[in-house]
């Protein structure tokens, strides 16, 4: 079975700096696709970022890119220009290409300091 | 277009009581999966429907059970509630994409006490 790992259960980053969100994940399918959902206080779960597998550039929007080692089965997320609308959790997820089912990571809340 | 939306938003029950949720696609959107957050557990799978046909189920008791409407729309049903049941239901749509690779967005939950 597909497994997740965030192994920074809190971070906390100053407005406007840079912070990266580690995320590791186990698999031996060929064909996936990986996310990052962020979920605020008022808990909507909103997509972030989505990386296919197959694909070797990095997703970038906006302030928020990845970085997407596959060998290493890697995938951390670095936000940029830090803004207090950023804190929240962060989930790292993985889905296998034939199937809808999401294997969320435990989150990383993430605090933004004025 | 408007999002996925989850009725009720909040619930609170008592133990062996059942409750049912409901859930409301994206407009297009055929697939709807179902996930329960919780403090200890996390977010964990529930089942997925498409079609009106579950296509996967998650680890839980037969107490889980849902389904879905020729319309898209989806409820979940738990019957005999058990405290543990508390939690936060979340429901996803997705377009399902012929070649896959679709993205799931999610509702706003459904915010379950068992007392």
């Amino acid at each position: 079975a597909q497994t997740v790992t965030q192994s920074q259960p809190e971070m906390s980053v100053q407005e406007a700096e840079t912070v990266t969100l580690s995320c590791t994940y186990d698999t031996s399918e060929s064909d996936y696709y990986l996310f990052w959902y962020k979920q605020p206080p008022s808990r909507q779960m909103i997509l972030v970022i989505r990386q296919e597998a197959y694909k070797q550039q990095n997703a970038t929007e906006n302030r928020f890119s990845v970085n997407f080692q596959k060998a290493a089965k890697s995938f951390s997320l670095k936000i940029s220009d830090s803004q207090l609308g950023d804190a929240a959790m962060y989930f790292c997820a993985y889905r296998s290409g034939g199937s809808e089912k999401l294997v969320f990571g435990k989150g990383t809340k993430l605090t933004v300091n004025p | 277009k408007a999002g996925v939306t989850q009725t009720p938003r909040y619930l609170i029950k008592t133990r062996g009581q059942q409750v049912t949720l409901s859930c409301s696609p994206i407009s297009g959107h055929r697939s709807v999966s179902w996930y329960q957050q919780t403090p200890g557990q996390g977010l964990q799978f529930l089942f997925e429907y498409f079609s009106e046909t579950q296509r996967n189920k998650g680890n839980f008791p037969g107490r889980f059970s849902g389904r879905q409407f020729s319309n898209s729309r989806s409820e979940m049903n738990v019957s005999t509630l058990e405290l543990g049941d508390s939690a936060l239901y979340l429901c996803a749509s997705s377009l399902v994409l012929a070649g896959g690779g679709d993205t799931q967005y999610f509702g706003p939950g459904t915010r379950l006490t068992v007392l």
